[in-house]
């Protein structure tokens, strides 16, 4: 099956600085990936929607200069929280769909991000 | 209101039974129903997915729409203790693939 891959799975950071999450495909080619966000028992939320080689989508109410999104590559897109504060503190999972799938969607384990 | 409503539970049912999972939805646009399972601190992972109305069974799992009712469901047979997790209902809209609606998610214990 599938492979999507996330690094780091954890993360603990000062308020104020900034943290880098990877997303990698690992064996086939992703035109699309999604970031996520989750906090603890409540439902998977949408932040936006990255395409290889174009800007990101961002959804209504996700600031798109506090969670920079780059997809330089068709098997991997990053995820940049700046100035994290402990608000941003929660789970963020990414998402990749191959090349021409209509509804897979194969998730990654999860980055757990805690800002002290 | 939310768009998908999904019972947090915990679901606790005893090795062997049924589990009965359901989501309802407001939004009759939704056209794609999925059933994701997530383990604790882990990505989800997807189970059964359906177009419109009308029954699909994988093995142990049978997944059911009715659009009428806006209702979907999710059974387990023969539950096994692997199976405790959190259970996810998606949906999406034909017009926006990939944008996911994510129902809260069932946590469900099957105790040996």
């Amino acid at each position: 099956g599938a492979v999507v891959s996330q690094h780091p799975s954890w993360v603990i950071c000062k308020s104020g600085t900034s943290v880098k999450i990877e997303c990698r495909s690992l064996d086939f080619q992703a035109t699309t990936m999604f970031w996520y966000r989750q906090f603890p028992k409540q439902s998977l939320m949408l932040m936006a929607t990255s395409n290889e080689g174009s800007k990101a989508t961002y959804e209504q109410g996700v600031e798109k200069d506090k969670f920079l999104i780059n997809h330089a590559s068709l098997t991997l897109s990053t995820l940049t929280v700046t100035s994290a504060h402990p608000e941003d503190s929660s789970f963020y999972i990414c998402s990749a769909a191959p090349g021409g799938s209509n509804n897979e969607q194969f998730f990654g384990p999860g980055t757990r991000l805690t800002v002290l | 209101q939310k768009e998908v409503e999904q019972d947090p539970g915990p679901l606790s049912v005893p090795e062997g039974a049924i589990v009965s999972l359901n989501c309802t939805y407001s939004n009759s646009a939704f056209q794609y129903f999925m059933w994701y399972r997530q383990y604790s601190r882990k990505g989800p992972e997807l189970l059964m997915y359906t177009y419109s109305s009308g029954n699909k069974e994988d093995g142990r799992f049978t997944a059911q729409v009715d659009k009428s009712s806006k209702y979907i469901s999710l059974f387990i047979r023969d539950s096994q203790p692997s199976d405790s997790a959190t259970y996810l209902c998606a949906m999406r809209r034909t017009d926006s693939w990939g944008k996911l609606q994510f129902g809260a998610g069932t946590q469900v214990v099957v105790t040996p």
